[in-house]
């Protein structure tokens, strides 16, 4: 059973360009949440896809948007990206929206904007 | 509106000894559930342990448990016989309804544990 994968690992981006990081799920799971996790605090939620739509949405602007696809892998793309953008990226997986019990994450891709 | 709070930005225990890390929180739902994840250098955050709002008994997973106190509304983490290898950012989180729509999960800012040899 293969975990949670995320793509890239790190990189860095400018103010005003786009970003997208890419999540496989953990075989089996269908539900696929992304996190923002800024230097020194815990993780919030940006939002879920279930069936490759979004079934849940935190207090983030919509120029965060997202994609889930068939193979129920997901995107997180940020455009306009701002300095306040810089954070740890995580994806989790789970295999029923809103099943007790835990998420399944990634280790995250950490981006950087100058 | 629901929070965790973390008071220990960070904690020392010797090796093999129990620790006990805080987690308070905050909600008007009467379900919820609660969680404990540990996140190491590499960033991926690790489930540890989930306790249920209607769950009567204390959740236990190895050598770590649950201190749950619904009164109080706090749900601390015990972890007996600490390892050099437990030494990382440890986070309790909180999602509001035991089962609903998401997987939005609350958390606090952590604590950072270092196990010392």
């Amino acid at each position: 059973e293969t975990g949670v994968t995320q793509s890239p690992t790190h990189l860095i981006k400018t103010r005003g360009q786009q970003v997208t990081l890419r999540c496989s799920s953990q075989s089996g799971h269908n539900t696929v949440s992304w996190y923002q996790q800024a230097l020194g605090q815990g993780p919030q939620f940006i939002f879920q896809y279930y069936r490759e739509e979004e079934n849940g949405r935190g207090n983030f602007p919509p120029r965060f948007s997202g994609l889930q696809f068939p193979n129920y892998s997901s995107e997180l793309n940020v455009n306009a990206l701002e300095l306040d953008d810089s954070a740890l990226y995580l994806c989790a997986s789970s295999s029923v929206a809103g099943a007790i019990g835990e998420l399944f994450f990634g280790e995250g891709s950490r981006l950087t904007v100058l | 509106a629901q929070k965790i709070t973390q008071t220990q930005p960070g904690m020392f225990v010797q090796e093999k000894e129990a620790v006990t890390l805080d987690c308070t929180y905050d909600t008007s739902d009467p379900s919820y559930g609660l969680f404990w994840y540990k996140q190491p250098s590499s960033g991926e955050m690790i489930f540890l342990i989930y306790q249920g709002s209607y769950d009567q008994q204390n959740a236990t997973e190895g050598r770590y448990s649950l201190n749950f106190q619904k009164a109080r509304k706090s749900a601390n983490l015990v972890i007996s016989a600490s390892q050099l290898g437990d030494s990382a950012m440890y986070f309790c989180a909180m999602r509001e309804g035991l089962g609903g729509a998401t997987n939005k999960l609350i958390f606090g800012t952590g604590t950072l544990l270092a196990v010392q040899p």
